[in-house]
């Protein structure tokens, strides 16, 4: 069983749709937890933190679940410059700390 | 303006030759990165730097070797040894501590002829 596990799509919604994507991991010493966009042969770059409390910014909304092991992200309002990969990426305790990543979810939003 | 720079952007490479991708980061990071992306798929880490003078071998380091002399320097050679070189490389580098993010340099796209 892979680390950290996402659909890997593609999402294909129309502009304005609401989206979520989730994201499993395995190992529940699993401490911090990011989702990052990767647009088409660009860096990944960070869309944002996810805390225990769950956080939101602006579209965007972030969750945490412990006891099932996994992570939320929630598009609002899709807009046609969403159209990317998003990354999950789990961060364990107690070790050195290497990030790991899952494979990506794509995202198109078409007009 | 702090950052992670690569160079070169775009490299080719004869079979049989050793090429090195430089990576340089100026936001203080203990830790460096270096991963490959195949074209669909997601990031494998080749070798990682948690502190200057010392790496460690990620998921697939064979047929890769990297250097730590400076905390700001993590450069990566792809030797004549790895079988499927082409790919885009990219380095991170991160602050010390689980809830630091990692930052992304641009990413070199290495094409072996």
């Amino acid at each position: 069983r892979k680390e950290v596990e996402q659909d890997p799509g593609p999402f294909n919604v129309p502009e304005g749709a609401t989206v979520a994507f989730n994201c499993t991991y395995s190992n529940s010493a699993s401490q911090s937890f990011f989702w990052y966009r990767q647009d088409c042969r660009k860096e990944p770059k960070l869309l944002m933190s996810v805390y225990s409390s769950g956080n939101e910014d602006g579209r965007f909304t972030a969750q945490l679940n412990r006891a099932s092991q996994y992570i939320s992200l929630l598009i609002r309002d899709s807009k046609l410059s969403d159209s990317a990969t998003y990354l999950c990426v789990v961060i364990v305790s107690g070790g050195s700390y290497i990030p790991t990543f899952g494979r990506g979810t794509s995202l198109i939003v078409h007009p | 303006d702090g950052g992670i720079t690569q160079s070169p952007k775009y490299l080719f490479r004869k079979e049989g030759q050793n090429v090195t991708l430089s990576c340089e980061q100026n936001l203080n990071h203990d830790a460096m990165y270096w991963y490959r992306q195949d074209p669909g798929q997601g990031l494998r880490l080749i070798y990682y730097s948690q502190i200057v003078n010392d790496f460690q071998k990620g998921d697939i380091a064979e047929g890769y070797s990297v250097s730590r002399e400076k905390k700001e320097s993590f450069p990566l050679t792809v030797t004549s040894a790895q079988k499927n070189p082409t790919a885009f490389y990219l380095c991170a580098s991160r602050g010390f501590g689980s809830y630091n993010e990692q930052f992304f340099g641009p990413g070199t796209r290495l094409t072996v002829l």
